[in-house]
């Protein structure tokens, strides 16, 4: 596709479910971003890839949070055991050449 | 700590007017500096990116300026529509041992009335 493809939109999580937020980044690009960016703030990093080497996951906030990108295309971040304070929107990015990146429109997780 | 700090907060302005929005930040090394616009409900748009010999840039109605010797940055919207309502976010590019990372600022929310 032309841009950064992000499923689904909305997700409704009980507290304690686990989910799994999918992203298509634009064919070819090397880079992929996730970013998670809680309601009034600015994105904040979560995690990156190089192909399928995940380079940097320092910004993941704890060990439930999960990425991965096995074939250096698309990009699945799981949450298990999900809590209200992992509700907010996340962000996929890639980027051909590190210098400019495309945003997906995100993921909203609402956890209850 | 690596840090972008944006003001206002938020802002509130007539169909037509002008309006400045400021970012300053600390960020070292420095790479570039960007402007993104993001809607609601949507990811960020890139406005414009400065390297450090930069000092304005623009896109449009959109002009961007960076000090990089006192670290601010300012983006000036001229004439605004009510399409510009949205986030600005201000976004530094530095770099780590993985690479390159985006500091971003949390955004001023301008709103346009008619």
């Amino acid at each position: 596709g032309a841009g950064v493809s992000q499923s689904p939109r909305y997700k409704v999580a009980k507290r304690g479910q686990d989910v799994a937020l999918r992203c298509d980044p634009i064919s070819g690009h090397v880079s992929l971003f996730w970013y998670q960016q809680a309601l009034g703030q600015g994105p904040e990093f979560l995690t990156y890839f190089q192909n399928e080497a995940q380079l940097d996951k320092s910004g993941l906030p704890s060990d439930r949070f999960f990425a991965e990108r096995p074939e250096g295309s698309v990009s699945t971040l799981k949450i298990q055991r999900t809590q209200q304070e992992d509700s907010a929107v996340y962000l996929c990015a890639s980027s051909e050449d590190n210098y400019g990146y495309t945003f997906g429109s995100g993921t909203r997780l609402t956890v209850v | 700590k690596n840090q972008v700090e944006q003001s206002p907060q938020s802002l509130i302005i007539l169909e037509g007017k002008n309006c400045t929005l400021q970012c300053n930040y600390t960020v070292s090394p420095f790479s570039n500096l960007r402007w993104y616009k993001q809607d609601t409900g949507r990811g960020p748009v890139s406005l414009t990116i400065m390297t450090f010999s930069e000092n304005t840039k623009s896109n449009g109605r959109y002009t961007a300026t960076l000090d990089a010797d006192t670290k601010q940055s300012s983006l000036h919207i001229t004439a605004s529509q009510l399409s510009d309502s949205a986030s600005y976010i201000c976004v530094v590019t530095t770099f780590n041992q993985a690479g390159t990372a985006l500091i971003f600022g949390k955004g001023t929310t301008l709103s346009v009335s008619s």
